[in-house]
């Protein structure tokens, strides 16, 4: 079983609908996630970290956490065609350096 | 403030050739990433560091690969004889503690013929 597991893409989706992406991690001792977007040709870019059970916004986006079913999903709500990107899960254990990435689900938000 | 700034953004060269690739994490933190990306294998952890000091090195590929850390704002990985394997996009990260957000710098793209 990989790490990190993200729902396998392309995602398409129409512009001003909402993007569903999921992330299942293995590691239960896992405390912070973060949800990186990274844009063809360019370097990931951190879009939402969350810390505790339950829905954290920002903005159009909304992040998901359960700990006990360790599952984290990030919701594009109105999604735009500038938020065509691959998305990266990626959880951390509070005791390490290093994150965890998961292999990326990419989304195309269609016009 | 300037993010992680990495020289060079590309990099073309032959087999067997050295390669160096350069980092400036943020000023302040104190850990530094050097990931390889790829279609094939995604994103993968090279090496890290925190204070300076190495901490991991499991991630590197083979011994032609190395990476140092002389003081708090540069990073160097480099790769020695180069092959046409390495070919990918290397990102430097840099994280203010353990547990922190990683922010990444833009890349170098390394092309090896």
């Amino acid at each position: 079983q990989k790490e990190v597991e993200q729902n396998s893409g392309p995602l398409s989706v129409p512009e001003g609908a909402i993007a569903s992406l999921n992330c299942t991690y293995s590691d239960r001792v896992s405390q912070s996630f973060f949800w990186y977007r990274q844009y063809s040709g360019k370097s990931p870019e951190l879009i939402m970290s969350i810390y505790s059970n339950g829905d954290k916004e920002d903005g159009r986006f909304t992040a998901q956490l359960n700990k006990a079913s360790q599952y984290v999903s990030l919701l594009i709500r109105d999604s735009q065609p500038s938020d065509s990107a691959t998305y990266l899960c990626a959880p951390h254990r509070s005791n390490d350096y290093k994150l965890s990435f998961g292999a990326g689900t990419t989304v195309t938000v269609r016009a | 403030d300037a993010g992680v700034i990495q020289s060079p953004r590309h990099e073309v060269t032959e087999m067997g050739q050295e390669v160096t690739l350069r980092c400036k994490p943020i000023s302040g933190h104190n850990s530094l990433f050097w990931y390889r990306q790829t279609m094939m294998r995604g994103l993968e952890l090279l090496i890290y560091f925190n204070n300076n000091v190495p901490i991991d090195d499991s991630g590197m590929p083979e011994d032609r690969f190395s990476a140092k850390m002389p003081n708090a704002s540069f990073s160097t990985l480099k790769i020695q004889p180069s092959e046409p394997r390495d070919s990918a996009v290397y990102f430097c990260a840099s994280s203010l503690a353990k547990g922190f957000e990683q922010f990444f710098g833009p890349g170098t793209r390394l092309t090896v013929l």
